[in-house]
């Protein structure tokens, strides 16, 4: 079946590292991605991994994939107030086209 | 280089209208997909056309269409209204449909209301 699981909130104190995680269901999915999107706009591609890979580093934020557990993370360093948003994991399932499931999304909430 | 444009931005409508949406994807990409968001809950996937042609649809109702046309913009049609049609319609286009290449980029979206 295709479902992505995401908490719904996590809250962190600017200047420490944000840690967001994701499970999904589909061991066929080759593409996983992490999207941005803030208040009343449309959705910012962050990153994505390759399924054959465990870890990917752009700047501040590193994609952790264990295709074991079906679990992925995104880290980001130094959160920034700016940083607040919600947070999307999806992935891309087998299947020669571009449909993405998502996850219902994380809430970041960055305080000083 | 714009990114994916969408028209309109905002949309009232009534229960039993129909509405069209509009999507023009970045240059050069020949994918359009749709989904639709509902508010609290993370888009969920309603077409993908590349080339012209459906090549996915979501679990939607057949009151919802879509097609692309030659430039590779694209309409999403949505016929006899309901109260659940409520949403934030997002376009995204890519340059594949599969493999390296088909990162998907979205438009800012449609927030159709439906009275």
């Amino acid at each position: 079946g295709e479902d992505v699981e995401q908490s719904l909130f996590l809250s962190v104190r600017e200047g420490d590292s944000s840690v967001i995680n994701c499970t999904y269901t589909d061991s066929s999915s080759t593409y996983l991605y992490w999207y941005k999107q803030e208040p009343g706009a449309g959705l910012q591609l962050l990153t994505y991994i390759f399924s054959n890979m465990d870890m990917k580093q752009d700047q501040r934020l590193t994609v952790l994939l264990n295709k074991k557990d079906k679990h992925l993370s995104l880290r980001i360093a130094d959160t920034q107030t700016g940083d607040s948003a919600i947070y999307f994991c999806a992935e891309t399932p087998k299947g020669g086209y571009n449909k993405l499931i998502f996850g219902a999304g994380t809430r970041l909430a960055v305080h000083p | 280089d714009a990114g994916v444009t969408q028209s309109p931005t905002h949309l009232i409508k009534t229960r039993g209208q129909h509405v069209t949406l509009r999507c023009s994807p970045i240059s050069g990409h020949k994918s359009v997909s749709w989904y639709q968001q509902v508010l609290g809950q993370g888009p969920q996937f309603i077409f993908q056309y590349y080339e012209k042609e459906e090549r996915g649809r979501g679990n939607f109702p057949d009151r919802f269409s879509a097609r692309q046309f030659p430039n590779y913009s694209s309409e999403l049609n949505v016929n006899a209204l309901l109260l659940g049609d409520s949403a934030l319609y997002l376009c995204a286009s890519s340059h594949r449909t599969s493999g390296r290449g088909n990162e998907q980029f979205f438009g800012p979206g449609t927030r159709l209301t439906v009275l």
